[in-house]
């Protein structure tokens, strides 16, 4: 079963708006979290890495600001796309490991956000 | 550039051939390189690959690492339809994770 739930797997909204998508870790303690974005039939392209209790930290070109990343506990990291535009708009991919590279990170099934 | 490059990007093979998919990479920080199964949505994890010529196994896929020539080797015999999907290729350092652009593998019955 999956050990990684994200929620909510679609959302359609106007633009402006700010959503918050959840990744849960649902039976191991996930000290490390990470984002991704996906366009149509290209990679994964990691947006930034949080570690529980401390802030994420960004990749090159990402906006910290516009990506609000938390993660509160060991089981759950939110990222807040604020303001969202239609750019803004892709399918959005969260993984957790319980170390950074000596485990295997397990996805959760990933959020379209489409925005008008 | 820290950076990993997959080949073929796409193939397209009959049910009962068999594929090697290619990952190579650059050395930098090296700590493990990962190959994921990704279908319609999130990737699935198959392989995780830390030491050089110990070769992983499940069912029809295996796995090999070589850590001076930097590349790994993703194998699956006897495909099948459902083994069409994007492979993914993940390099893991201390401080970051990259992932390849994919090899689009397509089974035709």
């Amino acid at each position: 079963g999956a050990v990684v739930s994200q929620h909510p797997s679609r959302v359609i909204c106007k633009s402006g708006t700010s959503v918050k998508i959840e990744c849960r870790s649902l039976d191991f303690q996930a000290t490390t979290m990470f984002w991704y974005r996906q366009f149509p039939k290209q990679s994964l392209m990691l947006m930034a890495t949080s570690n529980e209790g401390s802030k994420a930290t960004y990749e090159q070109g990402v906006e910290k600001d516009k990506f609000l990343i938390n993660h509160a506990s060991l089981t759950l990291s939110t990222l807040t796309v604020t303001s969202a535009h239609p750019e803004d708009s892709s399918f959005y991919i969260c993984s957790a490991s319980y170390r950074l590279s000596n485990q295997p990170q397990h996805f959760g099934d990933g959020t379209r956000l489409s925005i008008l | 550039e820290d950076k990993v490059v997959q080949s073929p990007l796409s193939l397209v093979v009959h049910e009962g051939d068999t594929v090697t998919l290619n990952c190579s990479y650059e050395v930098t920080n090296f700590r493990s390189l990962l190959w994921y199964k990704q279908e319609k949505k999130a990737p699935t994890f198959l392989f995780m690959l830390t030491s050089s010529g110990i070769e992983k196994k499940s069912g029809r896929l295996s796995s090999i690492l070589d850590k001076k020539e930097l590349f790994s080797i993703l194998n699956i015999t006897a495909t099948q339809t459902g083994d069409s999907a994007v492979y993914l290729c993940m390099k893991t350092s201390y401080d970051k994770v990259i992932f390849g652009p994919g090899t689009s593998l397509s089974v035709i019955p």
